[in-house]
């Protein structure tokens, strides 16, 4: 298995704030990284795929980087309806693996 | 736009069977997609189960392996879980997904999702 480790696991932060979060991969796996929005009570929704390139839909506040084992996914202006629970996960491998997630909290 | 819908008993007996099924619908489950099953424990975060291709060719969760088995039934347009042996710690949201090649790259993601079906285990 690929260990998918997300820091922090929670944050508070304002309207406005500029937000990042990190995944950090247990080995090398390229840019098969996709960052997905968990809000309560929902399904998850596929933000980003390949590190970098926003799904369809997606505001252009939300934005990905990295390869190799380090990424960051950056919310540059938080709204409120960004309030919610954000996943990295791994599609290098045959088996996929999330990372733990990180809670975005209002302060 | 197509749409996915989880169903399956909500109450499960330790040491049974979880079985459960996810309904393809605006969409052809023979598609050049992959379909799969991923949960989350209450509270918790995201575990993935396992993933069945239009060609019956699965791959599952190493942990999970031994207990899982995802099949097609492509007459009615829906694929299947089946957990066996399930202890309290199968207790999770089941939802299911489809994987799909993002925006024609070689990329893949899940792209729809189910609404997830809660699984409780307990005598």
């Amino acid at each position: 298995d690929i260990q998918m480790t997300q820091s922090p696991s929670s944050l508070s932060a304002s309207v406005g704030d500029r937000v990042t979060i990190t995944c950090r991969a247990g080995q090398t796996i390229g840019t098969y990284l996709n960052w997905y929005q968990q809000k309560p009570g929902k399904a998850p929704r596929l933000l980003i795929y390949a590190a970098s390139s926003l799904q369809s839909g997606v505001p252009s506040r939300f934005s990905g980087s990295g390869s190799g084992p380090d990424f960051t996914l950056t919310i540059s202006s938080l709204q409120p309806e960004d309030f919610a629970t954000y996943y990295c996960q791994q599609s290098y491998s045959a088996t996929w693996t999330f990372g733990q997630g990180t809670k975005v909290e209002i302060k | 736009q197509v749409q996915l819908q989880e169903s399956g008993p909500g109450l499960v007996k330790p040491s049974g069977t979880l079985s459960l099924t996810c309904a393809v619908s605006a969409g052809s489950i023979s598609s050049t997609h992959w379909w799969t099953w991923v949960r989350q424990p209450p509270g918790k975060g995201l575990e993935w189960i396992g993933e069945i291709y239009h060609s019956g060719t699965t791959n599952y969760n190493p942990s999970l392996k031994s207990r899982v088995t995802i099949l097609l039934d492509k007459s009615n347009n829906q694929f299947s879980l089946k957990l066996t042996s399930v202890t309290a710690a199968d207790t999770a949201i089941y939802y299911c997904a489809r994987k799909a090649s993002v925006a024609g790259t070689a990329y893949y993601g899940l792209d729809v999702w189910g609404q997830g079906t809660t699984v409780t285990v307990s005598s």
